[in-house]
């Protein structure tokens, strides 16, 4: 069935250390990809997107892209911040099923 | 913007009751409202899909009568955990559509005694 699998945490790193958090997807079709984040004690917002193959999605430093022949939309960042620490979420949407699709989701610290 | 926004972010109650969670679009109407479940340290798991004006539509394995959902207008979806046990303790997250994008709310949490 359709699933999305990430790296499990939490992954602790230092600030200014480069980051990918992996993600790869189980879909039939072409879904649209997404990459949410969660601040501590806050809801889910969208960090970018993706829409069709080898795009790529960016938004405040963080960039992942589309490969459809990986079925992977990876996450990376090349200077993490401390601010950047939260839990990061892979998921999909298919039109067919209407519903997003979750990875478990991945815990980032970063120390200073 | 566009902003969801959750009632009330965390409540207690004892088992056996019932609690009533809402969620609103605030600058924003949403014809689809979806509610979703968190268990700790785990993803989020969709409940249900709301429509305004018709029938939920339930996710395989959720009790449609122990969480009843109701989608009155464009801005306004509520779920209610009629009586909750502790079992159904958990968060419980909304999100709202506009255009092909959703909004999350910031979530609430049930603690069920």
């Amino acid at each position: 069935g359709d699933s999305v699998t990430q790296m499990e945490g939490p992954v602790t790193l230092s600030e200014e250390a480069f980051l990918t958090i992996n993600c790869t997807y189980t879909a039939t079709g072409y879904p649209s990809l997404f990459w949410y984040v969660q601040y501590p004690g806050e809801g889910l917002q969208l960090l970018l997107k993706a829409t069709k193959a080898d795009d790529k999605g960016s938004n405040k430093g963080f960039e992942a892209t589309y490969r459809k022949e990986t079925t992977s939309f990876h996450l990376e960042k090349g200077s993490v911040q401390v601010s950047d620490s939260a839990v990061y979420f892979c998921a999909f949407w298919m039109d067919s099923s209407y519903k997003l699709i979750f990875g478990s989701g991945t815990r980032l610290l970063v120390r200073p | 913007g566009a902003v969801v926004s959750q009632h009330p972010s965390w409540v207690i109650c004892k088992s056996g009751t019932s609690v009533k969670i809402e969620c609103r679009s605030l600058d924003f109407q949403a014809t689809t409202m979806f509610w979703y479940r968190q268990f700790p340290k785990q993803s989020l798991m969709l409940m249900a899909t709301s429509n305004e004006g018709s029938k939920a539509t339930y996710e395989q394995g959720v009790e449609k009568d122990k969480f009843l959902i109701n989608h009155a207008s464009l801005t306004l979806s509520t779920l209610t955990v009629t009586s909750a046990h502790p079992e159904d303790s958990s968060f419980y997250i909304c999100s709202a559509s506009k255009v092909d994008e959703q909004f999350f709310g910031p979530g609430t949490r049930l603690t069920v005694l």
